[in-house]
């Protein structure tokens, strides 16, 4: 069965310090990838994509991602976190319409 | 702002009330998606229309009833819903090219359902 993991569920970072969380799926084929961000009572927002080419992506707000296709990972960094970054992260894995979201990961960052 | 429409933002009901969903893009998107998120949970789904058609129902229960009018709205109509149906209920739209890339979802800011 298709699924999407992220290890991290909770991440508590200090302003600057540097950021990795993890996605990994399990989904045969060809695949676009997908890091989503939710803001405290906003609606989810789109981070970055992936759907071909070069698999060092850039998103907003400083967020990049790589896809590593032999590791089944999309792993999301940012060099140095904001206190405004404070969210949930949610990286998703579709083929067609069928847009799979991993369990997500609570960042807060410390001012 | 989101480009994806909901209403009501909020609805309360009782277990005997049918009540509907509304969502409305304008963004010329023909996917458009129903999402069920629970607290502390990631987005699960539960429909997705395709150019008007139903394209796939994740085995969602019958108390649950989508429909497309047309390809700026996306309705889901409640009836005879149990307490555990309390969530947040996401509408999402995508361009919905043919073949493997269908973009990136663009969702709504959502509607908080209680059912008592």
């Amino acid at each position: 069965a298709q699924s999407v993991s992220q290890h991290n569920h909770h991440v508590i970072l200090s302003e600057a310090a540097s950021l990795e969380l993890g996605c990994n799926y399990s989904y045969g084929g060809t695949v676009n990838l997908f890091w989503y961000v939710q803001y405290p009572g906003q609606h989810l927002q789109l981070l970055l994509k992936y759907f071909s080419g070069d698999p060092l992506v850039k998103g907003i707000k400083g967020f990049e991602a790589e896809f590593i296709k032999s590791k089944f990972s999309f792993n999301l960094r940012k060099p140095s976190v904001q206190w405004s970054d404070t969210a949930e992260y949610f990286c998703a894995v579709t083929r067609t319409y069928k847009y799979i979201f991993g369990t997500g990961t609570r960042l807060k960052v410390l001012a | 702002d989101t480009e994806v429409t909901q209403t009501p933002k909020h609805l309360v009901m009782g277990m005997t009330n049918k009540k509907s969903l509304k969502c409305e893009q304008h963004m010329g998107h023909r996917a458009m998606y129903w999402y069920k998120q629970k607290a502390k949970k990631p987005p699960e789904l539960m429909f997705v229309y395709s150019y008007e058609k139903l394209s796939i129902n994740e085995s969602v229960p019958s108390r649950f009833s989508p429909e497309c009018p047309n390809s700026s709205l996306l309705n889901l109509h409640l009836h005879a819903l149990q307490p555990e149906d309390s969530a947040l209920y996401l509408c999402a739209s995508s361009q919905g090219r043919t073949g493997a890339n269908t973009g990136e979802l663009f969702f709504g800011e959502g509607s908080r359902l209680t059912v008592l």
